[in-house]
């Protein structure tokens, strides 16, 4: 059981380049997200999508951008990297957007920004 | 607009001791309230969640929460803590039952455990 799953787990980047955050699950889950955690800061989301073909912004969604052509997958694009993008990225997916669904979390991306 | 405390950044216990995570929150109706837990390497988790009725919430692990109106606050407890314990906890609030881009996090409770 797979649950969710990131690739990769590490990155580093050189300012300017972009870049393809991969997510992926394998429990039919309609609703996807992407956070970024920082420290001190808790996780603060980015990007989400309730459904295949649909998707809107989170919190910090400026310099990121996503997609949903499947319910399996839900990519994360750095368009061009920042310093002020390095972070650990986590994807979560859960089976609805009601409260009383459990968000179900990836072990994360850590990325490095130069 | 809603905002998530957790006053201590690090905390120590002996293996065995009790514990207690605080976690105060601003906002004007009844929130729903989680805590999660993240280990070394991993995603979070999801321990116990507060939606209404009782106000004393059994989670995971062996962990309660208690939610006090007047305090705004929701305690993370455990009586004996492992060694498997050691995480980061994080305290979360929500406005709204159905959308979970409402959902803020507080910015975490490291917790160290002595042997």
């Amino acid at each position: 059981n797979a649950g969710v799953t990131q690739t990769p787990k590490f990155q580093v980047l050189k300012t300017g380049q972009s870049m393809t955050l991969q997510c992926a699950q394998d429990m039919n889950h309609e609703y996807m997200s992407w956070y970024r955690q920082d420290p001190g800061m808790g996780l603060r989301l980015i990007h989400y999508s309730v459904g295949a073909g649909i998707t809107d912004q989170g919190e910090v969604p400026n310099g990121y951008n996503v997609s949903r052509s499947t319910t399996e997958d839900f990519p994360l694009r750095l368009l061009s990297a920042a310093p002020s993008q390095t972070s650990v990225y986590f994807c979560a997916s859960n089976s609805g957007t009601g409260m009383n669904t459990e968000a179900f979390f990836g072990q994360g991306t850590r990325l490095t920004v130069v | 607009a809603q905002s998530v405390t957790q006053p201590d950044i690090h905390i120590t216990v002996s293996e065995g001791a009790s514990l207690e995570l605080r976690c105060n929150y601003s906002y004007g109706a009844t929130p729903y309230l989680f805590w999660y837990v993240q280990s070394p390497g991993q995603g979070l988790q999801l321990l116990l969640k507060y939606f209404s009725g009782d106000t004393l919430v059994q989670g995971i692990k062996g962990f309660e929460a208690e939610f006090k109106r007047s305090q705004s606050s929701f305690n993370l407890r455990k009586p004996s803590v492992h060694w498997s314990d050691a995480a980061e906890y994080f305290c979360a609030v929500a406005s709204s039952a159905f959308s979970y881009d409402k959902v803020i996090f507080g910015p975490g409770t490291s917790l160290s455990v002595i042997p």
